[in-house]
């Protein structure tokens, strides 16, 4: 089984820009949450994504948002870029029966805001 | 609030030694998830073990073994005779029941010298 895949794996953009970040998870998974990692506040949690619908959302302002689609793949967007959104992006994948809260994470995308 | 605090934030041993890796939760939830992560410089994050609140047995799983004791609100991870393949930044984290949601710590950075 394929697992989590994040894309694109690095970027790089300006402030003020906007970006998007997609994310597969794996097969038969329906909840797709996101992360961000940054060396000052280390792993925090952007949102939860469950059937195309928002589950859950972290302290991020409106600039952070996401969606997800049928075949539950998900984007999330950032929207007027600040250099403090320069991060790792991890997307993790839960399934629907099983382990409980346990999710799989995908390799990132480093987005870098110059 | 739910909040997990790992306070070493480096290690640095010879290879062949044991080490422990702390882990220190709150929450108010009496149904809640424990998980460790390794995280290798690729920066996917390694799923490693997962405990509920109502199992306090110890595990072991070859040189690595985890103490759970709710008294103290602690889960302790050690690795017995480390390897340098063990050298990762580890991570500790917390979900509530019926959330994906993890809240993590703020990660040990393991070394382990040849």
């Amino acid at each position: 089984k394929a697992g989590v895949t994040q894309t694109p794996r690095y970027l790089i953009k300006t402030r003020g820009q906007q970006v998007t970040l997609s994310c597969s998870p794996i097969s038969g998974h329906r909840s797709v949450s996101w992360y961000q990692q940054t060396p000052g506040q280390g792993l925090q949690f952007l949102f939860e994504y469950f059937s195309e619908t928002q589950r859950n959302k972290g302290n991020f302002p409106g600039r952070f948002s996401g969606r997800q689609f049928s075949n539950s793949r998900s984007e999330m967007n950032v929207s007027t870029l600040e250099l403090g959104d320069s991060a790792l992006y991890l997307c993790a994948s839960s399934p629907p029966v099983g382990v409980r809260g346990q999710q799989f994470f995908g390799p990132g995308t480093r987005l870098t805001v110059l | 609030a739910q909040k997990v605090t790992q306070a070493q934030t480096e290690i640095s041993v010879v290879e062949k030694e044991d080490v422990t890796l702390d882990c220190v939760y709150e929450t108010r939830d009496t149904t809640y998830y424990l998980f460790w992560y390794k995280q290798p410089p690729s920066g996917e994050l390694v799923f490693l073990i997962r405990r509920n609140s109502f199992d306090e047995q110890n595990e072991i799983s070859g040189r690595y073994s985890w103490n759970f004791q709710k008294s103290t609100s602690s889960f302790n991870f050690t690795i017995t005779a480390s390897q340098v393949v063990d050298s990762a930044v580890y991570f500790c984290a917390l979900s509530e029941e019926g959330a994906q949601k993890l809240v993590f710590g703020q990660g040990t950075r393991l070394t382990i010298n040849p």
